[in-house]
């Protein structure tokens, strides 16, 4: 079975700009999740997925969203790009259940 | 809310010799718990559980972790450590309830010495 996969692995961008990262769950899994790691903040929840509806959402601003597809794939979108943002995105998906399996991540630099 | 502490930031061992490392986590209600074992460059791998049952749990590569409820801690362990086990080691828990939110600790830099 194939792993979790988040695209691109790399980005580069600019202040201001937006950005959207994709995440393709284990086939079958219905839920994705969502984290941001940072040096500073270490690992932070930013929100859920289930069967397209979001179940979860962390404390981050409106800045950041997302979706989920109906084949349950997951995009991020981050609006209005900060430094702040730099950071290794990381999905996780689960069969909505207990245990979260995780893809390599995406990490964001912010120019 | 729950919340995870990790002990140590950083625990520097000599190959071979045994290594702990410590997690601690505040809940008022059922939790599962993890950790997770994350190399350079790459995401998080899980390294072993504790969901219900035995609460000693063990990992194919000869971590193991124990869940002691009173003590509120989940502490990973392993005999005799390898050059290749140099990592960060995520300590996790999420609610029995909402598994699809985990709270990570701070993490743990395993550093094995020769």
């Amino acid at each position: 079975k194939a792993g979790v996969t988040q695209t691109p692995r790399y980005l580069i961008k600019t202040r201001g700009q937006q950005v959207t990262l994709s995440c393709s769950p284990i086939s079958g899994h219905r839920s994705v999740s969502w984290y941001q790691q940072t040096p500073g903040q270490g690992l932070q929840f930013l929100f859920e997925y289930f069967s397209e509806t979001q179940r979860n959402k962390g404390n981050f601003p409106g800045r950041f969203s997302g979706r989920q597809f109906s084949n349950s794939r997951s995009e991020m979108n981050v609006s209005t790009l900060e430094l702040g943002d730099s950071a290794l995105y990381l999905c996780a998906s689960s069969p909505g259940g207990s245990i979260q399996y995780f893809g390599a991540g995406t990490r964001l630099s912010v120019l | 809310a729950q919340s995870v502490t990790q002990l140590d930031s950083q625990v520097p061992v000599f190959e071979e010799a045994p290594v702990e490392l410590r997690c601690n986590y505040s809940s008022s209600v059922s939790v599962y718990l993890f950790w997770y074992v994350q190399y350079p460059n790459q995401g998080l791998q899980l390294l072993l559980k504790y969901l219900s049952g035995s609460t000693l749990v063990e990992s194919i590569n000869g971590f193991e972790a124990e869940f002691n409820k009173s003590q509120t801690s989940f502490h990973l362990r392993k005999p005799s450590v390898h050059i290749s086990d140099t990592a960060e080691y995520f300590c996790a828990v999420s609610l029995v309830t909402n598994a699809g939110k985990s709270t990570f600790g701070d993490g743990t830099t395993l550093t094995v010495k020769p």
